[in-house]
């Protein structure tokens, strides 16, 4: 089956520095890869996701790149601010319309 | 999206006892997936709730353990059987709204269950 590798597990970064996040998998059936963001006591928030048929997408302050030959894609964010800390984490769908998740990353931004 | 809704919220059991946690969908949907997130972890899938069969369960996970019920398109339970302090986790009804594959998944707020 698929499997999710993320890093890394922890994130810290000065407020306005950038973040990158970086998640690798296994099965190259796999062609849909969505990005959450939790919030502490809060339920998983879809916050981008990317198709196979995409190198790149971007929705203001975050972007996600995704290379499908070596089977890795990365979550950016710019100009980071105190409410993006949050554990973030990627995932991958596979043929069998499943989502397998990486074992996520907790990001902290200070101020 | 949807508007999904999960009862209950939280719950505090007793070594042995089963609990059964609800998902209630706004509008009809497809497919309804149960995840567990055990403290401090990621997601991992228990199974995808099937409308009139059997749900599929993952590996390491059996009905016995974690009967599922889904009588319609908007509505599923999850009942954790015979509960142990291991079982201890946050668990997390989601569901794909448009009915496609390869769709955004969205997630209830989730019930956090603690097993003394």
């Amino acid at each position: 089956g698929e499997n999710v590798e993320q890093h890394p597990s922890t994130l810290s970064v000065q407020e306005g520095d950038s973040a990158v996040i970086k998640c690798t998998y296994s099965d190259s059936a796999s062609n849909y890869f969505p990005w959450y963001k939790q919030e502490l006591g809060k339920r998983p928030q879809l916050i981008i996701d990317i198709r196979s048929n995409v190198g790149e997408k971007k929705d203001q302050r975050i972007a996600v790149t995704l290379n499908k030959t070596a089977k890795h894609f990365s979550l950016h964010i710019t100009e980071t601010q105190p409410e993006d800390s949050a554990v973030y984490f990627c995932a991958a769908h596979n043929a069998g319309n499943m989502l397998t998740f990486g074992g996520g990353t907790r990001l902290m931004v200070k101020p | 999206s949807a508007v999904i809704s999960q009862k209950p919220s939280r719950d505090i059991c007793q070594r042995g006892t089963s609990l059964t946690i609800q998902c209630q969908v706004d509008s009809q949907v497809t497919m309804m997936f149960w995840y567990r997130q055990q403290p401090g972890q990621s997601l991992t899938l228990i199974a995808t709730a099937n409308q009139g069969s059997e749900a599929t369960y993952e590996s390491g996970f059996v009905i016995d353990k974690f009967p599922i019920s889904r009588p319609n398109l908007t509505f599923s339970t999850l009942t954790v059987s015979n509960m142990s302090p291991e079982d201890s986790s946050i668990y997390l009804c989601s569901l794909n709204t448009r009915g496609l594959r390869f769709d955004e998944q969205f997630f209830g707020p989730g019930t956090r269950l603690t097993v003394l």
